[in-house]
């Protein structure tokens, strides 16, 4: 296990058409997060998990936005009804459970174009 | 208001010079890490910095957390093309939950040859 995975790398959708994403983190890891990235920007928190327990997530992901981990592996990410407004740098990131140290990381991203 | 404030936000050098990017709040964070990215990737993990006052070098890269845990530097000598890319500060707050990582916005670096 080389990293965090993610799946697709890039993604063209038609607004209004429904999105998946897919991470699968560093296997040892039990957190995992998502984050949104615009250009000019830095990463936006969007949700966490601990496990299999989604423990938080931001006012930016609406209700057209749901994410899971069933099992505590991989996770989805799922958009429906797509806005061009959503037109991001999705970021998956994963960490151990070591106390003070937060060392989070990241994959390499699913860039999401909405037309 | 951003939690952590990164400035400069835009920095064009020449290769060989030196510099300095700042990564600030009033906050106080529990550990606080940097990372660098490049277009169209993820944020790479450079380094987690954990103790006030602590210092950490990575080649020609170094990294202070300041004494009350509320801001960090990032030192680059002799910059080189190699260097180029966006350089993010993220830090998790002291007393929170501890899990959720906050990030400035970044620092847009280009060394030109």
């Amino acid at each position: 296990d080389t990293g965090v995975s993610q799946d697709p790398r890039h993604k063209i959708t038609k607004r209004g058409q429904n999105v998946t994403f897919r991470c699968d983190p560093i296997s040892e890891h039990n957190r995992l997060y998502w984050y949104r990235q615009t250009l000019g920007q830095g990463p936006e928190f969007l949700t966490y998990f601990q496990n299999e327990a989604q423990l938080e997530k931001s006012r930016l992901l609406s209700d057209r936005f749901s994410a899971e981990r069933p099992k505590g592996s991989f996770s989805t990410l799922e958009i429906q009804r797509t806005e061009q407004g959503d037109s991001a740098m999705y970021l998956c990131a994963s960490r151990g459970d070591r106390g003070r140290g937060t060392e989070a990381f990241f994959g390499q991203g699913t860039r999401l174009t909405v037309v | 208001t951003q939690l952590l404030e990164q400035s400069p936000q835009f920095l064009s050098i020449q290769e060989g010079e030196n510099l300095t990017v700042y990564c600030n709040s009033s906050s106080v964070f529990s550990s606080l890490q940097w990372y660098r990215q490049e277009p169209g990737e993820g944020p790479v993990l450079l380094v987690t910095v954990v103790t006030g006052g602590e210092v950490k070098k990575l080649k020609r890269l170094t990294f202070q957390f300041g004494d009350a845990r509320k801001d960090s530097s990032l030192h680059i000598t002799a910059a080189q093309p190699g260097d180029t890319g966006l350089y993010l500060c993220a830090g998790a707050v002291s007393g929170g939950s501890n899990y959720k990582l906050t990030f400035g916005k970044g620092t847009l670096l280009t060394v030109n040859p």
